[in-house]
């Protein structure tokens, strides 16, 4: 059975654009949550989807958006890119929503912002 | 706010040997869940153990188990045997009904020395 699969793997973007990660989730599950990982910060929630709707947001700015689609596959954005979006972003897929219930990771897209 | 404290940012420990990794947490809530979760280099984070704060019994996993202190709020990593490949990035998290998202630790990372 394929694991959470992320793309790109790595990304580098200019100040001011605009940026688009995917994660395809295992096959059944339905729940998706996006981290950012940094090294000051450590690992922070960003968006929690279950069944195309948000279930929880964490505390970032209006910039970060994201999706979840009918197949359960999950794109979070990135508008007008800051040095300080540079970061590894990890995808979780989970087969339902709720506490306890085991995340997947996948391997990550690391963003490098210059 | 939930919020998950791992002391030692760094650790060692010869191969064969026995390591201990430390973890406290701060809630209010009295049904929740703990994780410990592997970073390797390759980025990917993988389960390593869980435990469900209504069980008293200690979980283990193999080589894994942990020292589970409700009244203390703490929640330790034992690791037993220790193999070149557990060397990596471990992060303590927790998770509750009301916060279903994952809150992490900072991380601990632990050396194997051969």
């Amino acid at each position: 059975k394929a694991g959470v699969t992320q793309t790109p793997r790595y990304l580098i973007k200019t100040r001011g654009q605009q940026v688009t990660l995917s994660c395809s989730p295992i096959s059944g599950h339905r729940s998706v949550s996006w981290y950012q990982q940094t090294p000051g910060q450590g690992l922070q929630f960003l968006f929690e989807y279950f069944s195309e709707t948000q279930r929880n947001k964490g505390n970032f700015p209006g910039r970060f958006s994201g999706r979840q689609f009918s197949n359960s596959r999950s794109e979070m954005n990135v508008s007008t890119l800051e040095l300080g979006d540079s970061a590894l972003y990890l995808c979780a897929s989970s087969l339902r929503a709720g506490a306890g219930t085991e995340a997947f990771f996948g391997q990550g897209t690391r963003l490098t912002v210059v | 706010a939930q919020t998950v404290t791992q002391s030692q940012p760094e650790m060692s420990v010869q191969e064969a040997e026995t390591v201990t990794l430390s973890c406290t947490y701060d809630t209010s809530e009295s049904d929740y869940y703990l994780f410990w979760y592997k970073q390797p280099p390759s980025r990917q984070m993988i389960l390593v153990i869980r435990q469900e704060a209504y069980k008293q019994q200690n979980a283990t996993e193999n080589r894994f188990s942990v020292n589970f202190q409700k009244a203390a709020k703490s929640f330790s990593l034992k690791i037993s045997d220790s193999q070149l490949g557990d060397a990596a990035m471990y992060f303590c998290a927790y998770s509750s009904p009301g916060n279903t998202p994952l809150v992490f630790g900072k991380g601990t990372r632990l050396s194997v020395i051969a």
